[in-house]
C-alpha cells in the first residue's frame, strides 16, 4: 500500500467544470509535488511545495491551480480544462525539500478525462 | 542541466532469464541517480538509487544497478526474473545540488513472457 494518498482515484469532467484533485501524506515529509503522465510516457513536473510555499512552477497554465493548505495535504485545483489535459496526475512526497538525495513516495494518482 | 537516455522503450524476457535495462545520462555536475518502477494502474515506485559510495546498489527484490561514472551509465540488470516484474522502468537523475527536480528517462517497459 502507498504511504501517499490520492483521491479521486479516476475523474471525468468536461471543459467547463471546477474540480480538484486531493493528495495527503502522513510521513512527516517536507516537501510535495505535482506531476502530469501522459500514456507512455515519464511523469513531468508541475509544482513543488517546500514547507508549505511553492518552491517551483514549471510554467504551468493558470487553468492548474496548487494549494497547499498544511504539510500533509497537497490539492491541485482544475478550471476551464481540456481535452489534452487528460492524464494520469501524480502526487509525490520527499523528506525534505530542495536536497537531491531525497526519494520521492508517490501515490497511486488520479486518471483525469477531460470531456 | 541534465539528461537520462533509456535504450530500449521495450525489452521482452523470457521467465528465470536474466534481463539489462540500459540507462545513460548526461549532466555537467555531480548527480544522484535512481530507479523507479511502475507497476499497471500504480503510481512510481523507488526500485534502488545511487547517492554516494559503492558503485554497485541493490534492491530488496534481486535487482542491481551499477554506477560507472567513465561511461556515465547506470545499468539495471536481474539474473533470473518474474512474471511479476511486468512493469516500466524509469531511471532518473538529480543533481547533488539545487532544487529537487528529477529528470526522468523515457522508460523501458519490461515484459515478461512464461
Amino acid at each position: 500500500d502507498t504511504e501517499v494518498t490520492q483521491t479521486p482515484k479516476h475523474l471525468v469532467m468536461g471543459m467547463t467544470n471546477k474540480k480538484s484533485l486531493k493528495c495527503e501524506q502522513h510521513m512527516g515529509h517536507r516537501a510535495m509535488y505535482w506531476y502530469k503522465q501522459k500514456a507512455k510516457k515519464p511523469p513531468e513536473l508541475m509544482f513543488v511545495y517546500s514547507y508549505e510555499k511553492l518552491s517551483i512552477n514549471e510554467s504551468v497554465p493558470s487553468r492548474f491551480s496548487p494549494e497547499c493548505p498544511n504539510s500533509s495535504l497537497l490539492n491541485l485545483h482544475l478550471h476551464a480544462l481540456q481535452p489534452e489535459d487528460s492524464a494520469l496526475y501524480l502526487c509525490a512526497s520527499s523528506q525534505e525539500g530542495g536536497q537531491g538525495y531525497s526519494p520521492l513516495h508517490f501515490g497511486n494518482g488520479t486518471r483525469l478525462t477531460v470531456t | 542541466a541534465q539528461s537520462v537516455t533509456q535504450l530500449d522503450s521495450q525489452v521482452p524476457v523470457f521467465e528465470e532469464a536474466p534481463v539489462e535495462l540500459r540507462c545513460n545520462y548526461s549532466s555537467s555536475v555531480s548527480v544522484y541517480l535512481f530507479w523507479y518502477v511502475q507497476y499497471p494502474n500504480q503510481g512510481l515506485q523507488l526500485l534502488l538509487k545511487y547517492l554516494s559510495g559503492s558503485t554497485l546498489v541493490e534492491s530488496i527484490n534481486g535487482f542491481e544497478a551499477e554506477f560507472n561514472k567513465s561511461q556515465t551509465s547506470f545499468h539495471l540488470r536481474k539474473p533470473s526474473v518474474h512474471i511479476s516484474d511486468t512493469a516500466e522502468y524509469f531511471c532518473a537523475v538529480t543533481s547533488i545540488q539545487g532544487a529537487q527536480k528529477l529528470v526522468f528517462g523515457q522508460g523501458t517497459r519490461l515484459t515478461i513472457n512464461p
